[in-house]
């Protein structure tokens, strides 16, 4: 049973590009949500998809966008790049439970943005 | 808006010393609590959770945490570390929205935990 699997493990960006981190969930799991970890921080949540649609959105702007497929997998886009983004970018995936509780949530190994 | 605080960024510990990690919450409504691990060159992993019920907790690699809610508080303990416990751990809450059925996340910024053998 494959975890949580993200792709690529490293990437380096100049200021302005943009780039697009992949994720696929735990098999089961039907729910993505995406992290920004800085150095030395917690994991900040960016937005969740389920259902191919953005669920919830964190203190992030609109250059940080997502999409789900129907796969579950799912993508999070950065357009003009800045220097503080770089950072390690963490999916989690989870089964979707309606109602007053959330379910646990399984994180990958992370892509390592760098921007320069 | 909701913060974590864990007040303990840096612990050093020798073996068979007892652990207290503390974890604050600030947002008074129904909550979701987490424990996550992360071990030097691996990723984030559960080390216990709570949802409801009896407020003491127990998870993996003998950890529990007690949920206080009067002090909106979730610590972590341990009475006995070992060297392969060295790790960062960051507690994390899950703020529920009855608007959206749903719950946004919130992590405090970790403490590294260092046991010397």
């Amino acid at each position: 049973d494959a975890g949580v699997t993200q792709s690529p493990t490293h990437l380096i960006k100049t200021r302005g590009q943009q780039v697009t981190l992949r994720c696929s969930p735990k098999s089961g799991h039907d729910t993505v949500s995406w992290y920004q970890q800085a150095l030395g921080q917690g994991p900040q949540f960016i937005f969740q998809y389920y259902e191919e649609e953005e669920r919830q959105r964190g203190n992030f702007p609109d250059r940080f966008s997502g999409h789900q497929f129907p796969n579950y997998s799912s993508e999070l886009n950065v357009n003009a790049l800045l220097l503080g983004d770089s950072a390690l970018y963490l999916c989690a995936s989870s089964r979707y439970r309606p109602g007053r509780r959330t379910d646990t949530q399984y994180f990958g190994p992370g892509t390592r943005l760098t921007v320069l | 808006a909701q913060s974590v605080s864990q007040h303990n960024h840096h612990v050093i510990l020798s073996e068979a010393a007892s652990l207290e990690l503390g974890c604050n919450y600030s947002y008074g409504g129904t909550v979701n609590l987490f424990w996550y691990v992360q071990y030097p060159g691996q990723h984030l992993q559960l080390l216990l959770k709570y949802f409801s019920g009896d407020p003491l907790v127990k998870g993996i690699k003998g950890f529990e945490a007690e949920f206080i809610k009067s002090k909106f508080s979730f610590n972590l303990r341990k009475p006995s570390v070992q060297w392969s416990d060295t790790a960062e751990y960051f507690c994390a809450v899950m703020r529920f929205l009855a608007s959206g059925g749903s719950y946004i996340p919130t992590f405090g910024r970790g403490t590294s935990l260092i046991v010397h053998p």
